[in-house]
């Protein structure tokens, strides 16, 4: 089976740092993404990482180590319009299972 | 603009009746899903397709069947709508080896009264 896990709610104030954590047990690992979703729309992609190591877009970062099953989501310079619903997905063969989300919460 | 389109916003079906989801894809991705996503419970695989009149089952099958007669379009179909099947339903697609990620439908969010 696959499983993973993530907080289910962040709270942080605009201009700061968050990091998103996801651990993962699956089998069949091919990679882990990260999607966004705010409220009333669809999940939007934002990263993929394969190989160990931090992956740059931006003001969003992504960081995978696959020998602790374990990923974050790094977003810098936060802004209002981050606070949505982030999802972990592990991929498995071109099928993603999908966590349960993390919601954050920009604050002023 | 790529996208993909799920025929209704919204829909409402009583109990028992046979619903049909439309998932319409213009970016010639081979693998189409469905998922429902239900209030902490994330995204469930429901049925995927990697390709034309290819079906698999996801983690949650019971009570939904697919059908994939073209690349572009994957159905959704709910045998004998139940209430526990209320929830919102999301169409994505992908190109095959998945590493670009899925683009995700609007959604489906769907009332079995």
């Amino acid at each position: 089976g696959q499983s993973l896990e993530q907080p289910s709610e962040v709270t942080a104030v605009e201009g700061a740092i968050v990091q998103i954590n996801c651990t993962y047990q699956t089998s069949g690992f091919y990679g882990l993404s990260w999607y966004q979703q705010h409220d009333g729309g669809a999940p939007t992609f934002l990263s993929y990482n394969a190989l160990d190591g931090l992956e740059e877009t931006g003001r969003f970062s992504s960081f995978l180590s696959r020998s602790d099953s374990y990923g974050y989501l790094l977003l810098q310079e936060l802004q209002m319009k981050d606070s949505a619903s982030y999802f972990c997905a592990s991929s498995n063969a071109g099928k993603s299972t999908f966590g349960d989300g993390t919601t954050l919460t920009v604050k002023p | 603009d790529v996208k993909v389109t799920q025929s209704s916003r919204y829909l409402v079906k009583r109990t028992g009746e046979k619903v049909f989801l439309e998932c319409v894809q213009d970016m010639d991705h081979e693998n189409m899903f469905w998922y429902r996503q239900d209030p902490g419970l994330g995204l469930r695989l429901i049925y995927f397709s990697y390709d034309v009149k290819m079906k698999e089952k996801g983690d949650i099958p019971e009570g939904y069947s697919v059908s994939r007669e073209k690349k572009e379009r994957f159905s959704l179909i709910l045998e004998s709508a139940s209430t526990n099947q209320t929830s919102m339903y999301l169409c994505a697609s992908s190109f095959l080896q998945g590493s670009s990620g899925y683009t995700f439908g609007s959604g489906t969010r769907l009332t079995v009264v």
